[in-house]
């Protein structure tokens, strides 16, 4: 099945930017999601990129993918304390048919 | 208006005990899903059902029975309960797009929290 693959943990300084990687296995995936998990909370869908782009911006989100290397990252500007939680990465595999979650990458934001 | 609602929202029970997680969703959605998320946060697929019938059906013991009565509602019975089973469960659902194009965009609900002692 489709492998996706994240690191746990990311620390970061308030104000400074994040960057979440990403990797996955299937060159077939068509969309590919960030979802966020706040503390006690379900996940909820932050951003999302069609395979046929290279980048999305949406405010102070920037999603890259590269597909030749199957990989996918979430750039957060200005990082704040409220941007902790955990961010999932997930994908479509058109060839499995079922959307693919990563492990998470915890966000830690230092004030 | 809660889109994905599960109840109850904690559930604490005795090993061997039978419990039922229930899961509503108001978006009109096709597909339902259960997952399970462990204390390290790891986030496994369980079930998904597809106007009421079952397409995903992961490795998970079959203590784990999910029932569909209609496309707006997926329970969780578990039966035997082991400690092992104590994690948060989540219920989701997604609306595949006509024309075959599927972006499958998953709407969680806040999570049942299982422990079981």
């Amino acid at each position: 099945g489709e492998d996706v693959e994240q690191s746990l943990f990311l620390s970061v300084r308030e104000g400074d930017s994040s960057v979440i990687n990403c990797t996955y296995t299937d060159s077939s995936s068509t969309y590919l999601y960030w979802y966020k998990q706040e503390p006690g909370a379900g996940l909820q869908l932050l951003t999302y990129i069609f395979s046929n782009m290279d980048m999305k911006q949406d405010q102070r989100l920037t999603v890259l993918l590269n597909k030749k290397d199957k990989h996918l990252s979430l750039r957060i500007a200005d990082t704040q304390t409220g941007d902790s939680a955990i961010y999932f990465c997930a994908v479509f595999s058109g060839g499995y048919q079922k959307v693919t979650f990563g492990i998470g990458t915890k966000l830690q934001v230092i004030p | 208006d809660t889109a994905v609602s599960q109840t109850p929202k904690y559930l604490v029970t005795q090993m061997g005990n039978d419990k039922s997680i229930k899961c509503e969703q108001n978006l009109g959605h096709d597909t339902m899903y259960w997952y399970k998320q462990d204390s390290k946060k790891f986030l496994k697929i369980m079930f998904s059902y597809n106007n009421k019938e079952l397409i995903i059906n992961e490795t998970v013991p079959n203590r784990f029975s999910p029932k569909s009565p209609d496309k707006a509602h997926l329970n969780l019975h578990i039966n035997s309960l082991e400690l092992g089973d104590s994690a948060v469960y989540f219920c989701a659902s997604s609306q595949e797009l006509a024309g075959g194009l599927a972006k499958n965009i998953q709407y969680f609900g806040a999570g049942t929290r299982l422990s079981v002692l």
